[in-house]
């Protein structure tokens, strides 16, 4: 059954340290993307991968890092240096190329408390 | 400066009546358009796409409508069912800055109410 995860789908945190957030998918996707939500904001694009070991920054890098040494996995670092790092954070894959490629699947999020 | 704009926060339809919901934009680099659904605490999920070169697209209940001159598109579900209330958001991507690879621009969405 063919799809993304997301673990855990709760978090929570003290305020200074960082926080690895996980994203697997099997659908043999070749881009990856890390978005987060804020309560009646959009999505915004934190980080996005079109291929293994390459990434580029979204409109909100600032204060996250991210990691894709293996196609199935692009976890998100939220560091300490993230200002506002209590949101909901969200996963996507997509096959990457031309119209197609615009096409984001989804996985369940990971809401991140930091205390 | 928000790219893609979704002026209502909220829609409150009756079951059975058509639903629209509106969706702005302002670059005129994108090129393709997308509506997903949300429910609370979870992933959205795609429910339908258009392209430029198009103006209407349809898929079962749903009817996605793109004015390139005026920027502006639109989904229609008819009829409206419970199940449809959900948050709804537009995104729009451009083919010209490398394909559909490097992520989507999202609206703040609508939340559509579907009422008994």
């Amino acid at each position: 059954d063919g799809g993304i995860t997301q673990s855990p789908k709760y978090l929570f945190r003290k305020e200074g340290q960082n926080v690895t957030l996980s994203c697997e998918q099997n659908l043999n996707h070749d881009a990856m993307y890390w978005y987060r939500q804020d309560p009646g904001q959009g999505l915004r694009l934190i980080y996005y991968s079109q291929i293994v070991n390459d990434f580029q920054k979204g409109d909100i890098a600032e204060g996250y890092s991210v990691s894709r040494e293996k196609k199935e996995s692009f976890p998100l670092t939220v560091t300490s240096a993230q200002k506002n790092p209590t949101a909901f954070y969200l996963c996507a894959s997509s096959i990457g190329e031309g119209l197609a490629g615009a096409e984001q699947f989804f996985g369940p999020g990971t809401r991140l408390t930091v205390l | 400066d928000q790219q893609v704009k979704q002026n209502s926060p909220s829609l409150s339809v009756q079951e059975g009546r058509i639903s629209i919901l509106n969706c702005d934009y302002t670059n005129s680099m994108f090129d393709y358009f997308l509506w997903y659904k949300k429910y609370p605490a979870e992933g959205p999920t795609f429910l339908i796409s258009i392209s430029s070169i198009k103006d209407k697209n349809e898929d079962g209940r749903f009817t996605v409508f793109l004015n390139k001159s005026a920027k502006h598109l639109s989904l229609h579900i008819v009829p409206s069912q419970p199940g449809d209330s959900a948050v709804y958001f537009c995104a729009a991507s451009s083919m010209y800055s490398g394909g559909g690879a490097d992520g989507l621009t999202f609206g703040k969405g609508t939340h559509l109410i579907i009422q008994p």
